[in-house]
């Protein structure tokens, strides 16, 4: 069984510029959820795709956004990038939608924002 | 109120005690929990999944205080490898949202 997947492992962008970071999902599961850990903190929940579709939302403003491809990938887009967009960016998989699933997570992205 | 809080720590250990960490959470209404353990720099791994009162999986045993609202994370005979940061996760209720503490740092000494 093929675990989350996750790339780049490390990015280094300026500030204003745009980034995509992708993830794979684990074998069999269909629900990709995102999210951000800065340093010392636990990770925030950017969103969640199930289906294709954005199925719920953390407090993250418009310039995150996100995509799911009928094989359950995902990618994150970050706009006009901050410097406090660096930070670990998670993506977790689950085998269904809903709060009672157990999340997998991927070794995650490492974005520092100059 | 935050809507998980725990207590960052670090716990300091020799090996082979028992140490205990609490979550507090503030939605009455949530009805699965999860402990993940994190390493340095690494992704989180899902350590256990409470569901009802608690459960244990050998060293390791959690337990719901839904009245009180929290629960526990107990580590018997701990080991170096044991050194980490644990992760308490709470679902919002009604969303998708997964809400994470900020985590409490282990460090079992020899």
């Amino acid at each position: 069984e093929t675990g989350v997947t996750q790339s780049p492992t490390h990015l280094i962008k300026t500030r204003g510029q745009q980034v995509t970071l992708r993830c794979s999902s684990q074998s069999g599961h269909n629900t990709v959820s995102w999210y951000q850990q800065a340093l010392g903190q636990g990770p925030q929940f950017i969103f969640q795709y199930y289906r294709e579709e954005e199925n719920g939302r953390g407090n993250f403003p418009p310039r995150f956004s996100g995509l799911q491809f009928p094989n359950y990938s995902s990618e994150l887009n970050v706009n006009a990038l901050e410097l406090d967009d660096s930070a670990l960016y998670l993506c977790a998989s689950s085998p269904r939608q809903g709060t009672y699933n157990e999340q997998f997570f991927g070794p995650g992205t490492r974005l520092t924002v100059l | 109120r935050k809507e998980v809080e725990q207590d960052p720590g670090p716990f300091n250990v020799p090996e082979g005690a028992t140490v205990a960490f609490n979550c507090t959470y503030s939605n009455s209404a949530s009805q699965s929990f999860f402990w993940y353990r994190q390493d340095c720099r690494k992704e989180p791994k899902l350590l256990m999944s409470v569901y009802s009162s608690g459960n244990e999986d050998g060293r390791f045993t959690a337990q719901l205080n839904r009245a009180s609202q929290y629960i526990s994370l107990l580590i018997r005979d701990s080991k170096l490898s044991d050194s980490a940061t644990y992760l308490c996760v709470v679902p919002s209720s009604g969303t998708y949202k997964y809400i994470f503490g900020t985590g409490t740092r282990l460090k079992v000494l020899a």
